[in-house]
């Protein structure tokens, strides 16, 4: 069965160092999503993507984070300048698009721990 | 905005018990209304959903249903398992935005033998 894959599982980083959080959604999906979930607290939505470009964005997603789709398979989430408070479980999600009821399918996630 | 509140968790219960667990909804119109579970070490999966008033959604013996009346979408299983101890979120979609999903705040729960 397709699934969406993440990596890293968990990454630690510095504050102040850049982060790349990797995607491979699957392959049909033309839709993609980042959530994230900082603990004990909601998931919340940050950002999607459609046709190479950002479709829609969260408040959460300002100018230190960015999204690509660098190849046709992968879709990553970059964080500049990571802060203690971007610490959380960043989830990948994808699918086709056919409306706002539709299922999304989720990652495993990457757990990003800023020290 | 359009929200989500559930039961306070964590919810511990002993095998073969019944399990409900509460979703209140605040929304304009009448979205479809979700639950996704998280299994250990897993990502969230979507366990059912509901498309419009009095739907019900069913899946691996839980069942939720949409009602408008108390704006309500409670999660229940007759007769839980060990295997279905995981996290379980409410969600609702965000207006008639794609993938953009408001979640509750997820309810741990765990099952014994």
């Amino acid at each position: 069965e397709p699934e969406v894959t993440q990596t890293p599982s968990h990454q630690v980083t510095q504050m102040g160092q850049e982060v790349i959080l990797r995607c491979v959604p699957i392959s049909n999906h033309l839709y993609f999503y980042w959530y994230r979930q900082i603990l004990g607290q909601k998931v919340e939505f940050l950002v999607s993507f459609y046709n190479n470009e950002i479709s829609e964005k969260s408040e959460i997603f300002d100018d230190q984070f960015s999204v690509e789709r660098p190849d046709g398979s992968n879709f990553t989430l970059k964080i500049r300048s990571t802060k203690l408070e971007d610490s959380a479980m960043y989830f990948c999600a994808s699918n086709l698009g056919t409306g706002a009821g539709e299922e999304l399918f989720f990652g495993e996630g990457s757990r990003l721990t800023v020290l | 905005g359009d929200s989500v509140t559930q039961m306070e968790g964590p919810v511990t219960l002993s095998e073969e018990a019944f399990l409900t667990i509460n979703c209140t909804y605040t929304a304009t119109g009448y979205p479809s209304l979700f639950w996704y579970v998280q299994y250990p070490g897993e990502g969230l999966q979507l366990l059912l959903k509901a498309t419009k008033a009095d739907d019900k959604g069913s899946n691996k013996g839980f069942e939720a249903t949409y009602r408008k009346e108390t704006t309500s979408f409670h999660l229940e299983k007759g007769s839980v398992q060990v295997s279905d101890s995981a996290v379980y979120f409410c969600a609702l979609p965000q207006g008639t935005s794609y993938g953009k999903l408001t979640f509750g705040q997820g309810t741990i729960l765990t099952v014994h033998p």
